[in-house]
């Protein structure tokens, strides 16, 4: 059974760095068959897909063309998880984060994991 | 970038049958999810690849297409089914999920 356990701070200082961590377990972030993904949801924006990591051979990273400026998503082999960081926080990017697996079978793919949130509030 | 246009809100009766719509440009081409939501939990799938169904998920939940629009039919609904239901797409212009507006499913 998968599970992705989510940590990090839940209040962050406008123009600050907001930093989440998504610790894997009955799964590898290796793996060549997932995507590890973070996503965020609030009442004006919705569901908002975020930014993903994944290992074909070598890591690559792919991220929304709103944060793109500000988002970095890292895997951390040795601890078996993976990390958002979005910079330059403002009030607009408060919401709660979620990361989740996107397994890929057979040509197909789904979200079929997600974490338990974290909900982030971006104030001084 | 791509749009899934979603009821926001559907009312039913227990026992009766609820259906929920995503509409979008050429859904036809495109794998469907469905994932529910209850108050204060994260999003659970019920339906991926249009119409199966994950282990776990009872048969009352399908999924079907038909041109622009794809439903996800609640049969036989419970007071436990009361939620919020995503339609999900891959949108492969930008490479990234899409996710459309939620339909908030009420149980009368």
């Amino acid at each position: 059974q998968v599970q992705l356990q989510q940590s990090g701070p839940g209040l962050v200082k406008p123009s600050q760095t907001l930093s989440l961590t998504c610790a894997i377990s009955g799964d590898s972030v290796s793996s060549n068959s997932t995507t590890w993904n973070w996503i965020r949801q609030s009442p004006s924006r919705g569901l908002e897909w975020l930014g993903r990591t994944c290992y074909r051979s070598k890591w690559y990273n792919h991220y929304a063309e709103s944060v793109k400026s500000r988002i970095t998503v890292n895997p951390d082999t040795s601890k078996n998880q993976f990390s958002l960081q979005l910079n330059s926080v403002t009030p607009e990017d408060t919401a709660v984060y979620y990361c989740a697996r996107w397994r890929t079978l057979g040509g197909s793919g789904r979200f079929d994991y997600w974490g338990q949130g974290t909900l982030v509030t971006v104030s001084s | 970038s791509y749009v899934l246009t979603q009821p926001p809100s559907v009312s039913v009766a227990p026992g009766q049958t609820a259906r929920i719509t995503c509409g979008g440009n050429n859904i036809g081409s495109k794998s469907v999810h469905w994932h529910q939501q209850k108050p204060g939990q994260a999003p659970v799938l019920v339906v991926y690849d249009d119409s199966d169904r994950p282990s776990g998920i009872p048969e009352r939940f399908s999924g079907s297409k038909s041109g622009n629009t794809a439903t996800l039919t609640i049969s036989r609904v419970e007071a436990g089914d009361e939620a919020d239901y995503y339609c999900q797409v891959w949108d492969s212009s930008s490479d990234h999920p899409v996710f459309g507006g939620g339909t908030k499913l009420t149980v009368l």
